[in-house]
């Protein structure tokens, strides 16, 4: 089993849907990420958790929410999804200082 | 802002040359610097790790470089196979949160 799980790899919305991405992991990691990465621009920060009870806003945080429902999970919410939030998004986990370990991506098109 | 600037943004290169990618930051306080291979569709995964007083790490045919004093990172490929197509990137951490900041990556691709 991978070590960092994201579900669905894949998903078509419409414009305007709630969707949601999950994300767990098996490393034990208290720090969790979601990123955004779309093409020729490298990976976007969009939230952070340090711990279960801590949530912080990374680059890219406008229309989009998270949850961090126990230590193992992460959950990135598109509240009213709209064509460009279309992007292959990406949760990872690290201890203090140690290197970020991620998920396969999650491809979503909103039409 | 902390930046993290990369080049070449592409390559293209023969199986078995020898390739440079080039890192330019401005992360402060600096804590550490790492490259990331990822291959197309996939995340990314760690390749080397250097902290303020490493000035060269290798791991297997890639060697990265590091000098504080002027911010810059290279990671060298040596003999490049058809697996090494893929893009790099380079990523700073900064002081105490450890909050990582991402380069673009480079996309290099090894034709045969």
């Amino acid at each position: 089993d991978a070590d960092v799980t994201q579900t669905p790899r894949n998903r078509i919305t419409k414009t305007g849907k709630r969707i949601m991405l999950e994300c767990s992991q098996t490393k034990g990691h208290d720090r969790m990420y979601w990123y955004r990465q779309d093409p020729g621009l490298g990976l976007q920060l969009i939230y952070y958790s340090f711990d279960v009870k801590d949530i912080n806003k990374g680059e890219i945080s406008d229309g989009y929410s998270v949850s961090r429902q126990a230590q193992a999970k992460f959950s990135l919410s598109l509240e009213s999804a709209i064509p460009n939030q279309t992007a292959l998004y990406f949760c990872a986990t690290s201890d203090y200082n140690t290197e970020a370990f991620f998920g396969q991506g999650t491809r979503l098109t909103v039409v | 802002k902390n930046q993290v600037e990369q080049s070449p943004q592409s390559l293209i290169i023969l199986e078995g040359k020898n390739c440079t990618l080039q890192c330019n930051y401005t992360v402060s306080p600096f804590s550490n610097l790492r490259w990331y291979k990822q291959d197309t569709g996939r995340g990314p995964v760690s390749l080397t790790i250097m902290t303020f007083s490493e000035n060269t790490k290798s791991n297997g045919r890639y060697t990265a470089t590091l000098d504080a004093d002027t911010k810059q990172s290279s990671l060298h490929i040596t003999a490049s196979q058809l697996s090494d197509s893929a893009s790099y990137i380079c990523v700073v951490a900064s002081g105490g949160s450890y909050i990582p900041t991402f380069g673009r990556g480079t996309s290099l691709i090894v034709h045969p």
